[in-house]
């Protein structure tokens, strides 16, 4: 069973054109959400961490919310570099499958921003 | 915030060998952990490095196979042995502390 999944897998928008990027998770102990930005052949690039539902934070045209059982990454008015993949991931009370206690990553959202 | 870096950045190895991996942090961090990124595929978490003691492994991933190495807070090492092509990925090392973690430019592995 996904305990992160994003949707859509994959999202064209035109320049300009606002929309929100989803991530619902199933874990229990939520420890922090997590967003990232990753682009081709580059490590993940930190956007934000949220803890508890109804908390907001933003970045330029990025704003990240959280409720209790998903989070929604808003884009307002995306620019053509806003185009990359982005990634949600959660921290949890127990590890996945052994305690490791890292992030447990989606899929990711592969956004493109057309001119 | 916290810069991390990798090294190699890529290399093509032989089956039957191993590879190090290094990744070296900026400023000292609380956490480090190692993840495989395999091709067109989301991240997945390999284990977290303890700093003077043995690291912590995710279900799937072993000692034996990837050994690594903390031996203070700014540094931390990961060997995959006994290489085979299923091997071949990005492996990501990331750092900081609870509320922030960042991640390294990746280690691109191909084993022929």
């Amino acid at each position: 069973e996904d305990q992160v999944t994003q949707s859509p897998e994959a999202l064209r928008l035109q320049e300009g054109e606002s929309s929100s990027l989803n991530c619902s998770y199933t874990v229990s102990g939520l420890r922090g959400l997590f967003w990232y930005r990753q682009d081709p052949g580059k490590g993940p690039e930190f956007l934000f961490t949220l803890y508890s539902a109804g908390e907001e934070k933003e970045k330029e045209r990025l704003k990240a919310t959280l409720t209790k059982k998903e989070s929604f990454l808003h884009i307002t008015a995306p620019k053509p570099e806003d185009s990359a993949t982005y990634l949600c991931a959660v921290h949890h009370r127990f590890g996945l499958g052994g305690g490791a206690d890292g992030l447990t990553f989606g899929k990711g959202t592969h956004l493109i921003i057309q001119p | 915030s916290a810069v991390i870096s990798q090294k190699p950045s890529r290399d093509i190895c032989q089956r039957g060998t191993s590879l190090t991996i290094q990744c070296q942090v900026d400023s000292q961090v609380t956490m480090m952990f190692w993840y495989r990124q395999q091709p067109g595929q989301s991240l997945t978490l390999i284990a977290t490095a303890n700093q003077g003691s043995e690291a912590t492994y995710e279900s799937g991933f072993v000692i034996d196979k990837f050994p690594i190495s903390r031996p203070n807070l700014t540094f931390s090492t990961l060997t995959v042995s006994n290489m085979s092509p299923e091997d071949s990925s990005i492996y990501l090392c990331s750092g900081g502390g609870g509320n922030e973690q960042y991640f390294g430019p990746g280690t691109r592995l191909t084993v022929t």
